[in-house]
């Protein structure tokens, strides 16, 4: 079974410009994650779609990232316009319910991340 | 909110030997999962073991266990019989139930194990 996928795996662009990075998840799992991790600092949240819906983007950092999921397939994160201090390491995570009685499992299952670098 | 602790930046470990990566977390919630991954430096992030908050007896799968101590709220790692493919970035995570279907993760900052032969 194939993972996550994601590409890029890197991306080099100057300020101003535009990028999109794509993520294909498991096949079946209904939830999709985004994860940044700038240098130095924890991998950290940015938002969650189940299916094409966006569940929770409390972490995008501003309006110039758009995470889209049409058809609740693969994913897209787009920059625009890109900054400096958007680069840092992106990383796509995928993960399907498994109800306990308690406490749902949901394990999460990462791509390699696509690094980009702004200049 | 919830935080995560890796108080070691960088670990060394004799090949064969067994080490202990540890992590402590903060939360008030009651209903909680903790997870440790696995970058190696290809890059990819690799889920390793998952304990419940709920779970009685710690976790283990193969030559990984986690060492679970609610009251003292830490969710240590350990590797027994450490191979040299080991070597990679260890990250510790929580996932807290939220409202609705939140399930977001939080994560330490990492610890790099190196292992010698």
């Amino acid at each position: 079974e194939a993972g996550v996928t994601q590409f890029p795996s890197h991306s080099v662009i100057e300020k101003g410009q535009t990028v999109t990075l794509r993520c294909d998840p498991i096949s079946g799992h209904d939830n999709l994650y985004w994860y940044r991790r700038v240098m130095g600092k924890e991998i950290k949240f940015l938002l969650h779609f189940v299916k094409e819906s966006k569940q929770d983007e409390s972490g995008m950092p501003n309006n110039r990232f758009l995470a889209e999921r049409t058809g609740g397939t693969y994913s897209t994160l787009k920059v625009q316009p890109a900054e400096l201090e958007d680069s840092g390491v992106y990383f796509c995570a995928s993960s399907q319910d498994i109800a306990l009685p308690v406490e749902p499992k949901n394990i999460q299952y990462f791509g390699a991340g696509t690094r980009l670098s702004v200049l | 909110a919830q935080k995560i602790t890796q108080t070691q930046p960088g670990m060394f470990v004799q090949e064969k030997e067994a080490v202990t990566l540890d992590c402590t977390y903060d939360t008030s919630d009651q209903s909680y999962g903790l997870f440790w991954y696995k970058q190696p430096s290809s890059g990819e992030m690799i889920f390793l073991i998952y304990q419940g908050s709920y779970d009685e007896q710690n976790a283990t799968e193969g030559r990984y266990s986690l060492n679970f101590q609610k009251a003292r709220k830490s969710a240590n790692l350990v590797i027994s019989a450490s191979q040299l493919g080991d070597s990679a970035m260890y990250f510790c995570a929580m996932r807290v139930r939220g409202g609705g279907s939140n399930y977001k993760l939080t994560f330490g900052k990492g610890t790099l194990l190196t292992v010698n032969p």
